[in-house]
C-alpha cells in the first residue's frame, strides 16, 4: 500500500530533551515536506526536500533540522524542545519537483506535547 | 512572500445545500497552483481540488468547484449537495511553480465546515 508514515504519532516529552520523529515513504517519490498545525494558524511549513540531500527552510524553520540521506526517509530532529514546539506534525510527499502540481500526499500526523 | 487567508474560521450548511468557503492570497508571480485540502476529524489530509493559474477554465471535482479569480487573488471553494462526510476543516494552499520559493506550499488558517442533518 502505497503511504506516508511517521512515527511516533504521539510524544510527551520535557524541555531540553533530544527527540526524532521519523518519516518515511514507499512511493519513490522525490520531493518531501513537514508541516506543523497549530489551532487558528493552519499549518506551515518547517523544511522541505527537493531530492536526497537537497533541503531548504520553510516558513518556521527555527529550532528544527532536516536531513535527506536517502530517498525514502526524511526524519525531523527537535534538538533542544521547548513548549512552543507543542504541535501536531505533518511529513508529506509528491512525486516530482513540482510539488504543486503532484499531490501531497500526507502522513498520518504525530501529536507532540513538550512540557 | 506568499500569503494565503481564510477569513471564515468556521461554517455550517444543511444537507443537501449548497456552502461557499472563501479564500485569498497574495503573490507576485504570474505561476502558480492553488489548492483545496479537506481535513476530516481523522486528521488525514486529503486534496479535494486544484488549480493550475495559467487555466482560466475554474476546476471541477464532482461536487466540488472552485471560483478562481486570478485579478481579485480570490480562490473559494463550492461544495454542492453537501453531506455529511463533508464536514472536517477545509485548508486553502498556494504554491509557486519556479524560482527562489520553488518547492514552498503556504497555507491558509482553515475553515471548519460542519453540515447539518
Amino acid at each position: 500500500e502505497a503511504q506516508v508514515t511517521q512515527n511516533p504519532r504521539y510524544l510527551i516529552t520535557v524541555t531540553g530533551k533530544k527527540l526524532t520523529v521519523t518519516c518515511s515513504q514507499n512511493m519513490n517519490h522525490e520531493y518531501m515536506s513537514w508541516y506543523r498545525q497549530d489551532p487558528g494558524l493552519g499549518l506551515r511549513q518547517i523544511y522541505y526536500s527537493m531530492n536526497v540531500e537537497v533541503t531548504d527552510k520553510g516558513d518556521v524553520p527555527e529550532g528544527y533540522k532536516v536531513s535527506r540521506k536517502e530517498k525514502r526517509n526524511f526524519p525531523l530532529i527537535l534538538e533542544s524542545p521547548s513548549p512552543n514546539q507543542t504541535s501536531l506534525y505533518f511529513c508529506a510527499s509528491s512525486l516530482g519537483w513540482l510539488a504543486g502540481v503532484n499531490e501531497q500526499f500526507f502522513g498520518p500526523g504525530t501529536r507532540l506535547t513538550v512540557l | 512572500a506568499q500569503t494565503v487567508t481564510q477569513s471564515q474560521p468556521e461554517m455550517s450548511v444543511q444537507e443537501a445545500e449548497t456552502v461557499t468557503l472563501s479564500c485569498t492570497y497574495d503573490t507576485s508571480e504570474n505561476n502558480y497552483y492553488l489548492f483545496w485540502y479537506k481535513q476530516p476529524p481523522s486528521r488525514q489530509m486529503i486534496l479535494v481540488i486544484r488549480q493550475e493559474a495559467y487555466k482560466q477554465q475554474n476546476a471541477t471535482e464532482n461536487r466540488f468547484s472552485v471560483n478562481f479569480q486570478k485579478a481579485a487573488k480570490s480562490f473559494s471553494l463550492k461544495i454542492s449537495d453537501s453531506q455529511l462526510g463533508d464536514t472536517a476543516m477545509y485548508f486553502c494552499a498556494l504554491t509557486i511553480a519556479g524560482g527562489t520559493s520553488y518547492g514552498k506550499l503556504t497555507f491558509g488558517q482553515g475553515t471548519i465546515l460542519t453540515v447539518h442533518p
